[in-house]
């Protein structure tokens, strides 16, 4: 069927090349931030999170960067494999039950 | 690894009828949430969920829109009129405890067309 986010900007990396999305976000009450990662026909899936004292953290093969002063995160994901290729949404917490989520980008991994 | 599971996972229905969405929590989980997500466009809290009532919505979750959780196990999302702007992918998700990111659940969405 017809996917979601058709007129997302697209990141293309080759494989194994490193890969940075990057979001803005709006709130500057948001203190905790969570990357997701979406298939087609899939619901979001957490990657990484990262509280508003920290300015980095890593995980397996991902790292994300808080830069409070401009309200920007970015994700960075070493070795691109196939497997990554989704979009990408980045969302802010600034209370305690919803999640604001950016628009989104989508990240092709070519072979 | 326990998932959200949501049905159906294509829903067509005609201008002006009501649907039902429906969804099952991970089952220890205490918190529900419904977003939508339109075609090409974020993905937009509509409300949560806790102890049998409604903790927050968002000003999309109008009269027209309700949530119910029927038995200990369902959560659904109804919406009782349905307009063409209806149309988009729909999320339930829960979490454990509240604003929990690593716990916070989405399932695989159902899409609802309205014709």
């Amino acid at each position: 069927g017809e996917s979601v986010g058709l007129h997302l900007p697209t990141l293309s990396v080759q494989e194994g090349d490193n890969s940075i999305i990057n979001c803005a976000y709006s709130n500057s009450a948001s203190d905790y931030f969570i990357w997701y990662k979406q298939e087609s026909g899939k619901g979001p899936q957490f990657i990484i999170d990262i509280r508003s004292n920290m300015d980095k953290r890593q995980g397996q093969r991902v790292t994300v960067l808080l830069n409070k002063t401009v309200k920007h995160l970015s994700l960075q994901i070493a070795a691109t494999q196939p497997g990554d290729s989704a979009v990408y949404f980045c969302a802010e917490i600034p209370g305690t039950y919803k999640y604001i989520f950016g628009t989104g980008t989508r990240l092709k991994v070519l072979a | 690894e326990p998932e959200v599971t949501q049905t159906p996972s294509h829903q067509v229905t005609q201008m002006g009828q009501e649907v039902i969405l429906r969804c099952v929590p991970i089952s220890n989980h205490l918190y529900f949430y419904w977003y939508r997500q339109i075609l090409g466009q974020k993905v937009e809290f509509l409300v949560s969920f806790y102890n049998n009532e409604i903790s927050e919505k968002s000003e999309i979750f109008d009269d027209q829109f309700s949530v119910e959780r029927p038995d200990g196990s369902n959560f659904t999302l109804k919406i009782r009129s349905t307009k063409l702007e209806d149309s988009a992918m729909y999320f339930c998700a829960s979490s454990e405890s509240a604003g929990q990111g690593r716990g916070y659940t989405f399932g695989s969405g159902t899409r609802l067309t309205v014709v």
